[in-house]
């Protein structure tokens, strides 16, 4: 069954340092997300991609973050000066289309930022 | 800004039972998802509910979508073990999906 993947699973990296956070969307799905969930808190949306480029951000993706569909399989967020904050489970989804196609989420990456 | 809340937050009771728990919101959302969450993974995603009164069943699980679709409820019966998990609903439609906090649920053999 088709999945969504993600790498790294986790990533330990120092305040001020940028990382690349890495997914690879089910093969047929036209729309890419990211969510994050903080430790013991809800999920959030960052962003959603469609057509290679950004069709929808929340407030907090802000000018540290961005996203790229550098080929035709990988989704990557990067974050530019990582921030204490930060630290958090990041997790891709895909979906065929909007307006009730389900959303498939990856395993997530959980970013540490010490 | 739109909000789901879901009750109750956390749920222990013993295999064998059966369990509801909801999901509410003041926003009408074109479709409601239903996730399964383990600790440290991704949401998995369990049922979509899209038509107001919807009916889904999944072997002992039953989700239904309100009338008004502003909220929608997971029904589990003779709950077992393995159905240990944090519940997660999510409401979306031409908007990213916006999650409720969950009902972490806790079946004791």
């Amino acid at each position: 069954e088709p999945e969504v993947t993600q790498t790294p699973s986790h990533q330990v990296t120092q305040m001020g340092q940028e990382v690349i956070l890495r997914c690879v969307p089910i093969s047929n799905h036209l729309y890419f997300y990211w969510y994050r969930q903080i430790l013991g808190q809800k999920v959030e949306f960052l962003v959603s991609f469609y057509n290679n480029e950004i069709s929808e951000k929340s407030e907090i993706f802000d000018d540290q973050f961005s996203v790229e569909r550098p080929d035709g399989s990988n989704f990557t967020l990067k974050i530019r000066s990582t921030k204490l904050e930060d630290s958090a489970m990041y997790f891709c989804a895909s979906s065929l289309g909007t307006g009730g196609f389900e959303q498939y989420f990856g395993p997530g990456t959980r970013l540490t930022v010490t | 800004t739109q909000l789901l809340e879901q009750s109750p937050q956390f749920l222990s009771i013993q295999e064998g039972e059966n369990l509801t728990v909801y999901c509410n919101s003041s926003s009408v959302f074109s479709s409601l998802q239903w996730y399964r969450q383990e600790p440290g993974e991704g949401p998995v995603l369990l049922v979509t509910v899209v038509t107001g009164g919807e009916v889904k069943k999944l072997k002992r699980l039953t989700f239904q979508f309100g009338d008004a679709r502003k909220d929608s409820s997971l029904h589990i019966t003779a709950a077992q073990p393995g159905d240990t998990g944090l519940y997660l609903c999510a409401g979306g439609g031409n908007t990213p999906l916006v999650f409720g906090k969950g009902t972490r649920l806790s079946v004791i053999a």
